[in-house]
């Protein structure tokens, strides 16, 4: 059974600096991995998708990684503002596409 | 298009009642799921769709929840004799019948359900 963990659980820092997110799974047989942004309250936002061929994607500030032999990806956020505070997830699909893994998310606070 | 849309954004209804939620997903979109998400954690998977067809439910899909998607197209969530541990957000999300590892899922803003 996939098991996805995310480190750390909260993340507190000042704006402006850049910081990594860690998320870890058990199963490396994935086909690709999903960073979703989570608002207090709200729905799920995609921010990227890695295939499992990709090493990197990027998008804006944000640069995701995977890393499929040791079962980690990271997603970096550079200059971090205070409009990025919101909870990250990261999420891994099961073998038929039917079903994601989720970790439990890692709640950022960036402070004016 | 505008996305994945998800009614109502919140109900409170008193614990024994019937409460059903609507999912409209991406109208090019085959495939519909269903998540639910408590406090602090992620979403788990309740159940999902291939067009009209349920395919896999979740052991957390007691009987006292159904789930339908007629036509194919917009998809209900019905929970019967609700409890209070039934509070939670309720999220839908679709993705495109090629599945596969070049494309993603998108999710709605989900339902938060609060059982008093």
């Amino acid at each position: 059974k996939q098991e996805v963990t995310q480190i750390p659980a909260a993340l507190s820092v000042p704006e402006g600096e850049n910081l990594v997110l860690n998320c870890s799974f058990t199963d490396s047989a994935i086909y690709n991995l999903q960073w979703f942004r989570q608002d207090p309250g709200k729905g799920l936002t995609s921010l990227l998708l890695i295939q499992s061929s990709q090493r990197e994607q990027t998008s804006g500030r944000l640069n995701a990684s995977l890393d499929k032999s040791s079962g980690r990806s990271t997603l970096y956020i550079a200059a971090s503002q205070p409009g990025d505070s919101a909870t990250y997830l990261c999420a891994v699909p099961s073998s038929g596409y039917s079903t994601l893994t989720f970790g439990k998310g890692t709640m950022l606070l960036v402070s004016p | 298009d505008t996305g994945v849309s998800q009614d109502p954004r919140h109900k409170i209804t008193k614990r024994g009642q019937n409460v059903t939620f609507r999912c409209d997903p991406i109208s090019e979109h085959n495939r519909l799921y269903w998540y639910r998400q408590t406090l602090g954690q992620g979403p788990e998977f309740l159940t999902y769709f291939q067009n009209e067809a349920q395919l896999e439910k979740s052991r957390l899909l007691s009987d006292r929840f159904s789930a339908e998607r007629p036509k194919g197209s917009f998809s209900t969530l019905e929970i019967q004799r609700t409890e209070q541990g039934d509070s939670a957000m309720y999220l839908c999300a679709s993705s495109p019948p090629t599945g596969g590892p070049n494309y993603g899922y998108t999710f709605g803003s989900g339902t938060r359900l609060t059982v008093v």
